[in-house]
């Protein structure tokens, strides 16, 4: 079975600084699929970034990128120039690409982000 | 229109009421899901349909009922809930390709309190 660990519960950074939180996961699939998710306070669960793990360039989005680490299977997010609504709770997830709706999304357990002023 | 609407988003219920949590989608998804939230814990999934049938059931008890009526509304209907199942109710909706990745989008919830 597969499962996502988030070893940071809570973060904090500075307004304008650098941050980086972690994600290992495991699995035994060699092709499968990543996210990062938002949630901040408003409860809406947003998509930061995917990364597909066939593909060895690490995915960006703006200000949100990855570090991914198949060999380590390990994915961290870098959140860079953090802004004070970057603050929210950030899930790493994992899917198999079984294809349709069975894809189950399998979460892990969460860091809180504060950006601080 | 790329969203997912859920009504209402607070209900408090007493464990003898039946209620019903309600979600759409006007994206042409033809799977929808209904996840369980707990405060500071991940999303758990609860239901999954594909083409307005149930294709996952996670054992959930029977105390809650879910129905896919039409391929754009997803309903979940509550009765005799105890205090546990207070929690952020969370619905998504994704195409339903055979192959590869299938994004879900989230709505926004429905916080539920059951006294």
């Amino acid at each position: 079975a597969q499962t996502v660990t988030q070893s940071q519960p809570e973060m904090s950074v500075q307004e304008a600084e650098t941050v980086t939180l972690s994600c290992t996961y495991d699995t035994s699939e060699n092709n499968y699929y990543l996210f990062w998710y938002k949630q901040p306070p408003s409860r809406q669960m947003i998509l930061v970034i995917r990364q597909e793990a066939y593909k060895q360039q690490n995915a960006t989005e703006n200000r949100f990128s990855v570090n991914f680490q198949k060999a380590a299977k390990s994915f961290s997010l870098k959140i860079s120039d953090s802004q004070l609504g970057d603050t929210a709770m950030y899930f790493c997830a994992f899917m198999r690409p079984l294809g349709g709706a069975t894809n189950k999304l399998i979460f892990g357990t969460g860091t809180l982000l504060a950006v601080q002023p | 229109d790329t969203e997912v609407t859920q009504t209402p988003k607070h209900l408090v219920m007493g464990m003898t009421n039946k209620k019903s949590l309600k979600c759409e989608q006007h994206m042409g998804h033809r799977a929808m899901y209904w996840y369980k939230q707990k405060a500071k814990k991940p999303p758990e999934l609860m239901f999954v349909y594909s083409y307005e049938k149930l294709s996952i059931n996670e054992s959930v008890p029977s105390r809650f009922s879910p129905e896919c009526p039409n391929s754009s509304l997803l309903n979940l209907h509550l009765h005799a809930l105890q205090p546990e199942d207070s929690a952020l109710y969370l619905c998504a909706s994704s195409q339903d390709r055979g192959q590869g990745y299938n994004e879900q989008f989230f709505g926004p919830g429905t916080r539920l309190t059951v006294l």
